[in-house]
């Protein structure tokens, strides 16, 4: 099975300032075929379920804010908030759709 | 808009079987792929398995020989069968919806359920 490591495990940010997660593969989720990234990026908040952020790695879902970017290629991913706002305290989560399906551990967002 | 709700036993006793419905509403199960995926009390998400628009279905394999997902398309509904549960199978089980064997676009609100004696 693919293994996804996020880090770190959790972060504390200023509202306004820039929030960086990263999350790791143990193989390449490059697809040669079409040169697309399995990897897509989840938002939890406590009490609910996981709401998609991105997917294809950097494609950003319908509705969510442009403050969310993904980037990355083969085993290395990152999803950034430009600017934090307090509505983004949660637990962020990759996952691989290349071989199956893995998600990383989770990294718990908080405000500094 | 899509809509899926979880349902079942809350408790289930070690060596018997979990057995849960997702009714899924503003969607048809007779398109697209609907997942079951779980998490741990330690946060951790993990896919459990699918059911495709046309009944195929694939499972992890470190659950493969214990999981059973099915579909009933006249309710609308797909089931999950985990036989011979044990403590480790506590946790929060969501249903969730894909457009293929891809990312998860919509979520239930997922139902807990606890293996004790």
């Amino acid at each position: 099975d693919i293994v996804m490591t996020q880090s770190p495990d959790s972060l504390a940010v200023s509202l306004g300032e820039r929030a960086t997660i990263n999350c790791k593969s143990s193989q390449s989720l490059l697809n040669s075929s079409n040169n697309k990234n399995y990897l897509a990026w989840y938002q939890q908040k406590l009490g609910q379920p996981p709401r998609l952020l991105i997917y294809w790695a950097s494609a950003r879902e319908s509705g969510v804010p442009d403050r969310f970017s993904g980037s990355g290629s083969g085993t290395d991913f990152t999803l950034t908030i430009s600017s934090l706002q307090a509505e983004d305290v949660a637990v962020y989560f990759c996952q691989q759709y290349e071989t199956s399906h893995t998600f990383g551990q989770g990294t718990k967002l908080e405000i500094k | 808009q899509v809509q899926l709700q979880e349902s079942g036993p809350g408790l289930v006793k070690p060596s018997e079987t979990l057995s849960l419905i997702c009714t899924v509403s503003g969607a048809s199960i007779s398109t697209y792929y609907w997942s079951w995926v779980r998490q741990s009390p330690g946060q951790r998400l993990e896919w459990i398995g699918y059911i495709s628009y046309s009944g195929f279905t694939k499972y992890s394999s470190s659950l493969k020989s214990r999981v059973t997902i099915s579909g009933d398309t006249s309710k609308n509904q797909v089931s999950l069968r985990l036989t011979s549960v044990t403590a480790a199978d506590t946790g929060l089980y969501y249903c969730a919806r894909s457009r293929g064997d891809t990312w998860f676009d919509f979520w239930g609100q997922g139902t807990l359920v606890t293996v004790s004696s």
